[in-house]
This record gives C-alpha cells, structure tokens and sequence, in this order.
C-alpha cells in the first residue's frame, strides 16, 4: 500500500502552541510527503523527506523519518489559527494514496 | 504560472445525466492524477498518466466513469450516466517527475448528483 495513516485524527490546541501529528507507513520508502488540506480547497504539498533523511525544516514545519519505525512527524510550532485544517502522510510513489489525515483544530 | 485548473468548479446535475470534469495541468508536468474525496471514503485516486498515457485505471470505480488525456494540457474525467453515490469533490493534480517530487492539486469540482 502507498498509504499512510495519520495520528491522531484530531487535535485542537490554543495558538501559540505546538502541534505533533504521527504517520505510520507499512512498505519501505523512497521519500515521505506532507500535505495540508483546507476546507474546501485542494491538498497543498508542505514538506518531502527522503528515505536516507532525518529531518527537515521549513519555517514553522519540522518533519522527522525513522525508517527503523516506519513512521514519521509533522511538528507545527507557534501555531496560528490559519493553521487549522487537515494534514496528509503519504509516501512517494506515482499512484500516491492518502490516509484519513489529522484534523487541526487552532484556537485563537 | 496559474497552477492546476479544473472546471467547473461546482456541478449539480440529475440522476442519469452525462458529466464532464476538466483539468489544465501545469505546463511541463509529465504526471496527471484523479482524485475523488467523500466524506466517507476520504481521498481516493481514479486514474493516473504519464505523458498522456493512463498507467493504473485500478481506482475507477465502474465502467461508468472513463477518463482521457489527448494532450498535455487537458484531461477529462466522464461519468455515465451520473448517479446520486457519485457526489463528491473531485480533484485534478499534476507533477513533474511523479513519485520522487509533490503533487500540485486543482481546486477541485464538486459534483451533486439529484
């Protein structure tokens, strides 16, 4: 499967906070994906991190791998309300299938 | 560049009709993808091209949906005759290179099926 599995499905935190969401995959990797998805729009991709990658930074994102683990974080600092949406795993692959995805909640 | 564009962006048609989704990828992009997200089921793809060739038709769900790609620059996704399970949005999203870079998602299409 091509598909990765958020945890947890919900999580709603005060701005300013941050926010951790987990990804577990089944088959190894080439590169992992994150996308955000907001009500009514289409997934925005955030954040890819390859196989023989740690970790990553963009801005406020951090992701970690562990392949030993088979999984993955999604780390939001300093939240913001406009960070509330929905937030995708999945593993690179050209028929590239989605979980159910974490639902942030942000506060303000 | 103008990203993924899909049209129309909102469709409400009835039971038995013909419906015609469209996508403009990003120029350039070798890889087409279809998505279709349901509350119930989430996000679930379709179909999948590579240089205007569908590669894996697996997630269509029945012979009533077909997709093409005559060029580069277009695709379409067709159902007939539409019913009411198809609702949904669907979303169009592009690529260059596939599984080693990300996807570029279009707004999508909602679709009503009366």
């Amino acid at each position: 499967s091509q598909q990765g599995e958020e945890d947890p499905q919900a999580l709603s935190i005060q701005e300013g906070e941050n926010a951790t969401m987990n990804c577990s995959y089944k088959t190894s990797i080439n590169n992992l994906q994150w996308y955000r998805q907001n009500s009514g729009r289409g997934l925005v991709h955030l954040i890819l991190i390859r196989s023989n990658e740690r970790e990553k930074h963009s801005g406020r994102l951090r992701v970690t791998l562990d392949t030993s683990k088979k999984s993955s974080s999604l780390l939001i600092t300093a939240s913001r309300a406009a960070d509330t949406a929905s937030y995708f795993c999945a593993k690179g692959s050209n028929d590239m299938r989605f979980g159910a995805g974490t639902r942030l909640t942000v506060k303000p | 560049d103008a990203g993924v564009i899909q049209s129309p962006r909102h469709e409400v048609t009835e039971m038995g009709q013909e419906v015609t989704l469209r996508c403009k990828p990003i120029s350039g992009h070798d890889y087409l993808f279809w998505y279709r997200q349901t509350m119930m089921r989430g996000l679930e793809l379709l179909i999948y091209f590579n240089n205007n060739v569908p590669i894996d038709d697996s997630g269509m769900p029945e012979d009533r949906f077909s997709a093409k790609m005559p060029n580069a620059s277009f695709s379409t996704l067709k159902i007939q005759p539409s019913e009411p399970r198809d609702s949904a949005v669907y979303f169009c999203a592009s690529s260059l290179g596939g599984a080693d870079y990300g996807y570029t998602f279009g707004s999508g299409t909602r679709l009503t099926v009366v």
